[in-house]
């Protein structure tokens, strides 16, 4: 099966503009993620969809960055204005669920790297 | 809350020796553990997981992590390394709300020919 498809994959932007990146996860997964992970360390989760609602948006610094999954299906991930401390790599993942409704394992894609000057 | 600590940046071993790569996890319930691997310029890919089962957990690749509760650890290991094992290994918690995610730092694992 297709796995998590991003796009794309590298972008170089200048402070203040702004930026998009594309997700689409594997068919059928319900919930979806986006992560960001900066150099050298972990992945950091920014918000979950289940569906096309947000579960959880805690982390995301919403004074500059959005995102929507508006079909429920593929989701973008905005920033504006962009930062020298946005620089990162920005994944996204994609779960399904169980039949009990959970998020099972998550599956990731290949990221799009970022570069703010 | 939960969170994971990796013991070790990095990580060196000749091919063909055996492979440790230390996680040490906090949780205030019984955690589900992940163990993923990223590749340079790759997405992360899912090694393997303890979802309260069986305390020795087979994975791909080779790998395999125990779940120790007296010690929080859930350590991985593989007999013998592989050049195509050097590559950066993530210990990842889940919490008991929903399904998010907490990494540890990263160990790189290297492999010396």
């Amino acid at each position: 099966e297709a796995g998590v498809a991003q796009s794309p994959r590298y972008k170089i932007i200048e402070k203040r503009q702004s930026v998009a990146f594309w997700c689409n996860p594997i068919s059928g997964h319900a919930t979806l993620y986006w992560y960001q992970q900066i150099l050298g360390q972990g992945p950091k989760l920014l918000i979950q969809f289940q569906n096309n609602g947000v579960v959880d948006d805690s982390q995301l610094p919403k004074d500059r960055f959005s995102a929507e999954r508006l079909k429920g299906v593929d989701s973008t991930l905005k920033i504006q204005p962009a930062k020298l401390e946005d620089s990162a790599v920005y994944l996204c993942a994609s779960s399904p669920l169980d039949g009990r409704g959970l998020e099972e394992t998550q599956y990731f894609g290949p990221g799009t790297r970022l570069l703010v000057l | 809350a939960q969170s994971v600590t990796q013991l070790d940046s990095h990580v060196s071993v000749s091919e063909g020796t055996p492979v440790l790569l230390r996680c040490n996890y906090s949780s205030s319930y019984s955690p589900s553990l992940f163990w993923y691997v990223q590749h340079p310029n790759k997405g992360l890919q899912l090694l393997l997981k303890y979802t309260s089962a069986a305390t020795l957990v087979k994975g791909i690749n080779g790998f395999e992590a125990e779940f120790k509760k007296s010690e929080t650890s859930f350590h991985l290991t593989k007999p013998s390394a592989h050049m195509s094992d050097a590559a950066e290994y993530f210990c990842v918690v889940r919490g008991n709300a929903g399904n998010m995610l907490t990494f540890g730092g990263g160990t790189r694992l290297m492999v010396k020919p």
